[in-house]
């Protein structure tokens, strides 16, 4: 079955650092990727997706590149702030059977990101 | 604009009390879901629902039925609780498309004790 990996954690890291958490999946065909963010005591809120080899999303100074010969799909970022300090999920849906499976996500385990001064 | 909306926030049961988490969803979608997380190991679907009148099983659905009430509702019932189901539960929406994200509620924390 689908499943996804991320880097094992948490990350520590100093405000201004560049961050990059791995992230990679198995999955057949071409799945949709997507990487969500968890703010203390909130749910989860989308941060940004690629649905096709090759694509990159990117939002808040956040980015991540859809690699089909890899597998992959890591989150990067330039400059961290304190305000990143969450937790961070790869996610995965399957490309669609019968349109059944659409928006039904696989995740890894989270990755906290803290973020100090 | 509400989104999905979870009820309770926090619920507290003893081993072999019955509940029900409420879900409902204003953005006219035709799916729904419900997730269980636990530290470590991200966050696995219990039941989901592709359109108003069906429902699935996901990953883990031992000890949890579900109701798709209309196509804006979705509960989860516990019918005996036990303290295997200590988690934090969210309710999810999403469109039947391919690529499309899915919007999360604002999470349940259930302990059972």
């Amino acid at each position: 079955g689908d499943s996804v990996t991320q880097m094992e954690g948490p990350v520590t890291l100093s405000e201004e650092a560049f961050l990059t958490i791995n992230c990679t999946y198995t999955a057949t065909g071409y799945p949709s990727l997507f990487w969500y963010v968890q703010y203390p005591g909130e749910g989860l809120q989308l941060l940004l997706k690629a649905t096709k080899a090759d694509d990159k999303g990117s939002n808040k100074g956040f980015e991540a590149t859809y690699r089909k010969e890899t597998t992959s799909f890591h989150l990067e970022k330039g400059s961290v702030q304190v305000s990143d300090s969450a937790v961070y999920f790869c996610a995965l849906s399957p490309p669609g059977a019968g349109g059944t499976s659409y928006g039904k996500l696989t995740f890894g385990q989270g990755t906290i990101l803290t973020v100090h001064p | 604009n509400a989104g999905v909306t979870q009820t309770p926030k926090f619920q507290v049961l003893k081993t072999g009390q019955s509940m029900t988490l409420q879900c409902a969803q204003d953005m006219n979608h035709n799916s729904m879901y419900w997730y269980r997380q636990d530290p470590g190991m991200g966050l696995r679907l219990i039941y989901y629902s592709a359109s108003e009148g069906t429902t699935d099983k996901g990953e883990v659905p031992n000890g949890y039925n579900v109701s798709r009430l209309n196509k804006r509702e979705f509960s989860l019932r516990l019918e005996s609780a036990a303290p295997s189901q200590t988690s934090v539960y969210f309710c999810a929406s999403s469109a039947r498309r391919a690529g499309t994200e899915a919007f999360f509620g604002q999470g349940t924390r259930l302990t059972v004790v």
